[in-house]
């Protein structure tokens, strides 16, 4: 069965970058593009952005273009999102979503990770 | 931008009821549109896409119309397990949410 097994809740500080991890299972990694999705506490869910693990292609929300980089590694069927310069505000769970089509993106997800607490704090 | 506005943001209804909750985008976006639901503490649950097809699994009493800027989703005859918060979502766009409570 598909399953997306995050890595555990981090504590960072202003300033500092995050890597999350999402490992893949129960299907066949490099042909289901992976979302990002992060969601603060109490508040709506937000897409970040989205990798195709089988070239490595990403694309972005404008809003994180600048300070998320989306990478894979299909030696162990791993994606990573981290996310720099870190503010408060990034408080939130930070979720990995797998696309529902093969081959392409039509942004259904249709698989979710349990998600990852991020704590920004000083 | 696209922009994606719910309504209403809370309501409370009876088991056995019917919900609609609409959902209207700022611009044309053909049928393509998703609906999820989202239970306290748990990832986002895919109940229907392209605006009206059940994703597998999910319970016939839940259904979803709507093409251009106009979108309902509909709970036919809710039931105690269908309280939730549900989303609508348009690619890279997701609504602010409808809250689902049983009276």
């Amino acid at each position: 069965q598909v399953q997306l097994e995050q890595s555990g809740a981090e504590v960072k500080k202003p300033g500092a970058s995050v890597k999350v991890s999402c490992k893949a299972s129960g299907y066949t990694f490099s042909a289901y593009y992976l979302h990002w999705v992060r969601q603060a506490p109490g508040q709506g869910l937000e897409w970040l952005g989205l990798i195709n693990p089988g070239v490595g292609a990403t694309r972005f929300s404008r809003k994180f273009q600048d300070r998320v980089s989306l990478t894979r590694d299909t030696s162990t069927n791993t994606a990573y999102m981290e996310m720099n310069n870190l503010r408060p505000d990034d408080t939130a769970i930070y979720y990995c979503a797998r696309d529902r089509v093969v081959d392409g993106t039509s942004a259904y997800l249709t698989f979710w990770g349990q998600g990852t607490l991020v704590t920004v704090s000083s | 931008d696209i922009r994606l506005t719910q309504s209403p943001s809370t309501l409370s209804a009876s088991v056995g009821d019917r919900v609609t909750i609409t959902c209207r985008a700022s611009q044309y976006i053909s049928d393509w549109l998703a609906w999820y639901q989202q239970k306290p503490g748990e990832a986002p649950k895919l109940l229907i896409y392209r605006s009206s097809v059940l994703e597998s699994g999910v319970p016939s009493r839940f259904s979803g119309s709507g093409s251009g800027t106009d979108f309902t989703l509909t709970i036919s005859s809710l039931q105690p397990g269908d309280s939730a918060t549900y989303y609508c979502q348009q690619s890279e766009t997701f609504g602010q949410g409808t809250k689902v409570e049983i009276k």
